[in-house]
This record gives structure tokens, sequence and C-alpha cells, in this order.
């Protein structure tokens, strides 16, 4: 099974800043690669499809780039409402793992 | 609306079973992939299992493999997961969520691979 561990596991960040998450896969994923946010008692939702490929109705201070093993989430100029936990997950190969989860808290 | 809605969770005996159900809304049910995933209390989501369109494919995590069967039945919008031998590690919040597919130049593909629409869950507890 290909194992997503993301880092850092734990973000403090401030309103403004710009914060990058990292996803890496212990096996290729190619681009098979989304990205989830999920906010507490909520069901996640998704950003980005395909590592690059930015869901509808995402605002667009949200990117993802990478292929292969490593992966990156970056949101710019924070909100907010942007403070949440982030999950990372491969689809390229059955289980389709997630990582264990960033949660992004107010400094 | 394009929504999903899970039902049936409910606290059960280790040992037991339960089967939780998910039924769709706005959008051709048919068309599209199905997945479970579940979360545990304070902790991350674990991908569990997935129905192709047709209900001809399905996969499982190792976790569940053995012990969980998926389903879906077309004519009621709605997936299923069966779910056999639980233990306290499947006290969980179980979501449904649907592959959108995509269309590009021309062609319609049931799988982008990834999961647009959530359902809000629904709570498994597993304790005597």
């Amino acid at each position: 099974d290909v194992q997503m561990t993301q880092s850092p596991s734990f973000l403090s960040a401030s309103v403004g800043d710009t914060v990058t998450i990292t996803c890496r896969a212990s096996q290729s994923s190619s681009t098979y690669l989304n990205w989830y946010q999920q906010k507490p008692g909520k069901a996640p939702i998704l950003l980005i499809y395909g590592a690059s490929n930015l869901q509808s109705g995402v605002p667009s201070r949200f990117s993802g780039s990478g292929s292969g093993t490593d992966f990156t989430l970056t949101i710019s100029s924070l909100q907010p409402e942007d403070f949440a936990t982030y999950y990372c997950q491969q689809s390229y190969r059955t289980p389709n793992s997630f990582g264990q989860g960033t949660k992004l808290e107010i400094k | 609306q394009v929504q999903l809605v899970e039902s049936g969770g409910d606290l059960v005996k280790p040992g037991g079973s339960l089967r939780v159900s998910c039924a769709a809304s706005g959008f051709n049910f048919s068309d599209h992939y199905m997945t479970w995933i579940r979360q545990a209390p304070g902790k991350g989501l674990e991908w569990l299992s997935y129905i192709s369109n047709r209900g001809t494919t399905t996969s499982y995590a190792d976790s569940v493999k053995g012990r969980f069967t998926i389903s879906r039945d077309d004519s009621k919008n709605s997936v299923y997961l069966q779910m056999n031998s639980l233990g306290g590690d499947d006290t969980a919040v179980y979501y449904c969520a649907r592959d959108p597919g995509y269309c590009s130049g021309g062609r319609c593909y049931q799988r982008l691979d990834a999961l647009d629409i959530w359902g809000q869950g629904t709570m498994v507890t597993v304790s005597s």
C-alpha cells in the first residue's frame, strides 16, 4: 500500500501569511494527488485534484504542485476561513490512502 | 441540489453487524463511482472502499477486506456498506463520497479519481 506522509502535522500562521504543506508518497503516485480541507464537525471539501487542478468554486489563493512522490499545497494570503485541517490523498493505487492531516491554526 | 445523505449509524456490540446507507439526489447517480471513507473520533480520514458506476468493480482497504461489502442500487440512487464482525477500531463517522468523472475532447470518463461531493456522515459506535 502507498503510505502518505504530510508535513508539518501542525502549522501556526497569521491572516495574510502564505503557507505550504507538503505530502510525500511512499511510491510514485504520478499526478493522482488530491487535497481536501476539513473543518470541525464537517465533511471534507475537495480543493485540488490531479495535483494542480483547482476544484470549481475554490478560491485561487489555493494552489497545488508536484508529481511522483512529492507534492505541495500552497495557500496564499491566508483568510480567517482557511484555518482548518488539510489532507492529501493519492488515487493512483488502491487503497486510495490519505495523509495523516495538517492542522492549520491561527497564530 | 446535489447531495449525499448517509443513514443507518448506530451503537453496535462487538462482533455485530450493521448496514449503513447513502442516498444520492440532484445528479445522475448511476453514472458515478462511489466511495466510503471513515474517520475515527479525533483521527484522520481512512479510505475504505469504492464501487464502479455499474457495480462491476469494487475495491477494499485491507483493514475491512472480508468483513465489509459495498453495494449499490441504482433504482434507489443509493450505495450501501454492509459491515460484519465489528470491533472497537470500527468506531467512526462513515462518509460516502462521489467521484465526479469528467469530459474531455468529446469523451466522458467515469473517474476523475477525486471525491467532490461528500455526505454529512453517519456515526457508528462499537461498544458493549
